[in-house]
């Protein structure tokens, strides 16, 4: 079974333009997360959806916003860039989404703002 | 709120030592939880599990045992290879559904031959 996968891997933008990032989840998997990671605040949690719909929602601004397609597939938006949204973004898939499913994590996209 | 406590590092051991790292955490009711690894330039992997109080989960030589009574889930293992040098991650995932999981700081481990 092919794992969780990101696109891109690596990008590089500047303060103000806005980005996508894409995630597809194990093929089954109908729960996907994404998170943060910096070095500074660690992982933290940006959103969950499941069929379509955004279940759980971290404390981000508004600026970060993401989407589920019918396929499970999930892309993560940031816009109007600021140079603090560097960072790691990963995205995680579970079956379900229930407390005990483990999460299987994608290998990140690596964003840098300058 | 939910959230995890984990040891500071980083954490230099040589090979063949005894491994610790604490992990504390707050929630309500039953949470959770879960070690993660992470290995350069990778993403995060499950070493282990316990979903309910007592459970010890283990995996590869790494054991840790979901400790109710003082909100703890340790992480261990008896002789560390160089391969261990990595990233751990404690995490917890709230009871009563949902996906939201929260993660300790992470702790550097590198083992030296």
């Amino acid at each position: 079974k092919a794992g969780v996968t990101q696109t891109p891997r690596y990008l590089i933008k500047t303060r103000g333009q806005q980005v996508t990032l894409s995630c597809s989840p194990i093929s089954g998997h109908r729960s996907v997360s994404w998170y943060q990671q910096t070095p500074g605040q660690g992982l933290q949690f940006l959103f969950e959806y499941f069929s379509e719909t955004q279940r759980n929602k971290g404390n981000f601004p508004g600026r970060f916003s993401g989407r589920q397609f019918s396929n499970s597939r999930s892309e993560m938006n940031v816009s109007t860039l600021e140079l603090g949204d560097s960072a790691l973004y990963l995205c995680a898939s579970s079956p379900t989404g229930g407390a005990n499913n483990e999460q299987f994590f994608g290998p990140g996209t690596r964003l840098t703002v300058l | 709120g939910d959230s995890v406590t984990q040891m500071e590092g980083p954490v230099t051991l040589s090979e063949e030592a005894f491994l610790t790292i604490n992990c504390t955490y707050t929630a309500t009711g039953y949470p959770s939880l879960f070690w993660y690894v992470q290995y350069p330039g990778e993403g995060l992997q499950l070493l282990l599990k316990a979903t309910k109080a007592d459970d010890k989960g283990s995996n590869k030589g790494f054991e840790a045992t979901y400790r109710k009574e003082t909100t703890s889930f340790h992480l261990e293992k008896g002789s560390v290879q160089v391969s261990d040098s990595a990233v751990y991650f404690c995490a917890l995932s709230p009871s009563g559904g949902g996906n939201q999981f929260y993660f300790g700081t992470g702790t550097s481990l590198t083992v030296i031959p």
